[in-house]
């Protein structure tokens, strides 16, 4: 079963350092979705990209935060100089779109779980 | 402006009995909805989705979900709780309108445990 992959599934960093995830959706999905997640919320839309264009991104998104999709199929999410605040679950979550769909339907991964100390 | 909100943010039930999450939702527009279910330290599952095609969705583990305009509801139930639905619930909703993009809206979640 090939659905949504991401890596590291855990991290724990230093505050100030950076770090990236990866994601890996599903095959044949054009549309890619990041979300953060703290402890009792629910997710929230941080950026989302259509094959390797970046469509959209969240005024959560600092200006630390940077994500790419540079050949329209992985993501990556790169957080600098780590803030104790940026301490969530992080998730991504793909989708298959085309004009006149009504329902798109986002599959999400794992997670990865990020500790700022 | 859509909207979603959930309930309860917290179910007890015991085994075998019924479960009920409740959710409402505020739309300008026929919307796309969904419920998600996340288990401990784990991603999202969807467990279901409504298309406008029936107001009753059936999902897997034996839920199912009944859209109801008029009450503008979209509660999620099961008929026998088993101990391995104790999860965190997400009610979802999106407007098929919304431009470009296909951001969901999210409730803020109903965490369901399943009592012995």
């Amino acid at each position: 079963d090939t659905g949504v992959s991401q890596d590291p599934r855990h991290k724990i960093t230093k505050r100030g350092q950076n770090v990236t995830f990866r994601c890996d959706p599903i095959s044949e999905h054009n549309r890619l979705y990041w979300y953060r997640q703290t402890l009792g919320q629910g997710p929230e839309f941080l950026t989302y990209f259509q094959n390797e264009a970046q469509l959209e991104k969240s005024r959560l998104l600092s200006d630390r935060f940077s994500a790419e999709r540079p050949k329209g199929s992985f993501s990556t999410l790169e957080i600098q100089r780590t803030e104790q605040g940026d301490s969530a679950m992080y998730l991504c979550a793909s989708s298959l779109y085309f004009p006149g769909r009504i329902v798109e339907t986002q599959y999400f991964g794992p997670g990865t779980r990020l500790l700022v100390l | 402006a859509q909207s979603v909100t959930q309930l309860d943010s917290h179910v007890s039930v015991s085994e075998g009995t019924p479960v009920l999450l409740r959710c409402n939702y505020s739309s300008s527009y026929s919307p796309s909805l969904f419920w998600y279910v996340q288990h401990p330290n784990k991603g999202l599952q969807l467990l279901l989705k409504y298309t406008s095609a029936a107001t009753l969705v059936k999902g897997i583990n034996g839920f199912e979900a009944e859209f109801k305009k008029s009450e503008t509801s979209f509660h999620l139930t099961k008929p026998s709780a088993h101990m391995s639905d104790a999860a965190e619930y997400f009610c979802v909703v999106s407007d098929p309108r919304a431009g470009n993009n296909r951001k969901l809206i999210w409730g803020l979640g109903t965490s369901l445990a399943v009592n012995p």
